[in-house]
């Protein structure tokens, strides 16, 4: 079965300064990488997403993920955070190598001052 | 398009009582499924459905029971409500199971209270 695992429960980075997520997997084959965020009683929105190709992967609002395959890894950056980046982020693995029966990571909350 | 909308957004029950969390999309979606999300543990998934008439379990689906009649709606029951089913419940729909350059769209949730 494939796993998520989130090792930073919280983080916390100033504003326009350097983020970087870390995110690894457990997954027998090629996985279908996610990560999404979720703000203060929202529901979740997909940030990017890998499922094949070039190993760096850009996304909406400005944050990228790189899929290492070596390391099991798809840790998400962004080069400088604004105070609105301020959420919960989630990695997820589609099961089966589908978009499907996502397996969710713990997630990170990020925190961000001025 | 409103794309996944659920209701009710919060509601609180005694235990032992039942009710259907409602979820629909109208973005003619074969694939819907059930999350729950619970402090510290992320999102699991309850059930799914990969097209009307077909449902089947995820990893948490004990005390839930699924139907799909309908493309558009795939509403989750509790037959009888426990303190351990508290939790957030998230509904999400995608254009297929599988294939690449497929995604899923969460709705909003639904904050469920057992007393």
């Amino acid at each position: 079965a494939q796993s998520v695992t989130q090792p930073d429960i919280h983080i916390t980075v100033s504003e326009g300064a350097s983020l970087e997520l870390r995110c690894n997997y457990s997954y027998g084959a090629t996985p279908y990488l996610f990560w999404y965020v979720q703000s203060p009683g929202q529901g979740l929105q997909l940030l990017l997403k890998y499922f094949s190709g070039d190993t760096l992967v850009q996304g909406i609002k400005g944050f990228e993920a790189e899929f290492k395959r070596s390391q099991s890894s798809f840790n998400l950056r962004k080069p400088s955070v604004h105070w609105s980046d301020a959420a919960e982020y989630f990695c997820a693995v589609g099961a089966g190598g589908t978009a499907s029966k996502l397996t969710f990571g713990t997630g990170t909350r990020l925190q961000v001052t001025l | 398009n409103a794309g996944v909308t659920q209701t009710p957004k919060f509601q609180v029950l005694k235990t032992g009582q039942s009710m259907t969390l409602q979820c629909a999309q109208d973005m003619n979606h074969e694939y819907m499924s059930w999350y729950r999300q619970d402090p510290g543990m992320g999102l699991r998934l309850i059930h799914y459905s990969v097209g009307a008439g077909i449902t089947d379990q995820g990893e948490v689906p004990n005390g839930y029971n699924v139907s799909r009649s309908t493309t558009e709606d795939f509403p989750l029951r509790l037959l009888s409500a426990a303190p351990s089913q508290t939790s957030v419940y998230f509904c999400a729909s995608s254009r297929t199971s599988g294939g690449e350059n497929n995604e899923q769209f969460f709705g909003p949730g639904t904050r469920l209270t057992v007393l």
